[in-house]
């Protein structure tokens, strides 16, 4: 079935550091792609996404291309902040009339140092 | 615009005794959708309304689990009788009534339910 894999965290930086988070899945066809992310005592949030290959999400700095042909979206910052610590989950899903349920990886976890 | 909302924030429980959990959509969302993160765990799928009829319930793991969406308005999860594997955070998200590629669905802040 369907499913996301990500990298395991948690992710310790130091302030103004490059961030990757990689991420890959597995799904029949080309769904939409999603990061999402929850700050601490907060839910989730729609942090970007893509909706066909080659697209770029990109949001407060973060960036996310859709490899088809790597069946990739690694989320990417090239200078992170001490407010961007949180977890980070990269999701997948299908459209179409009616709605549609995600699929999610299982998060990293990001913490950024002063 | 009120976003999703989700009441308790947490709950604490014995094992074998009863909680609901509620969750109020974004007025207007006729996709209403619950989530289970389970131990730091990937967050799960575990069922779909859109109103107040299931269109999907193929996550929910067992008939512990009870949801409703009566008027198709906000929507209760109940776990009768809740065992120790059920703690986790539940989360609640709604969507629009048009699908589409990217819709967007938008998440309330989670009940974390810890069963003792």
């Amino acid at each position: 079935g369907d499913s996301v894999t990500q990298m395991e965290g948690p992710v310790t930086l130091s302030e103004e550091a490059f961030l990757t988070i990689n991420c890959t899945y597995t799904a029949t066809g080309y769904p939409s792609l999603f990061w999402y992310v929850q700050y601490p005592g907060e839910g989730l949030q729609l942090l970007l996404k893509a909706t066909k290959a080659d697209d770029k999400g990109s949001n407060k700095g973060f960036e996310a291309t859709y490899r088809k042909e790597t069946t990739s979206f690694h989320l990417e910052k090239g200078s992170v902040q001490v407010s961007d610590s949180a977890v980070y989950f990269c999701a997948l899903s299908w459209g179409g009339t009616g709605g549609f349920k995600t699929i999610f990886g299982a998060g990293t976890r990001l913490f950024v140092k002063a | 615009e009120a976003g999703v909302t989700q009441f308790p924030s947490h709950s604490v429980i014995e094992k074998g005794q009863t909680v609901t959990l509620r969750c109020d959509p974004i007025s207007g969302h006729d996709n209403l959708y619950w989530y289970r993160r389970v131990m730091g765990k990937e967050i799960k799928f575990l069922l779909h309304f859109v109103k107040e009829s299931k269109q999907d319930e193929s996550g929910m793991p067992n008939n512990r689990f009870l949801a409703e969406r009566t008027g198709g308005t906000y929507s209760t999860l109940k776990v009768q009788p809740a065992e120790l594997e059920d703690s986790g955070v539940y989360f609640c998200a709604s969507s629009q009534h048009s699908g589409g590629r990217g819709n967007e669905q938008f998440f309330g802040p989670g009940t974390r339910l810890t069963v003792l």
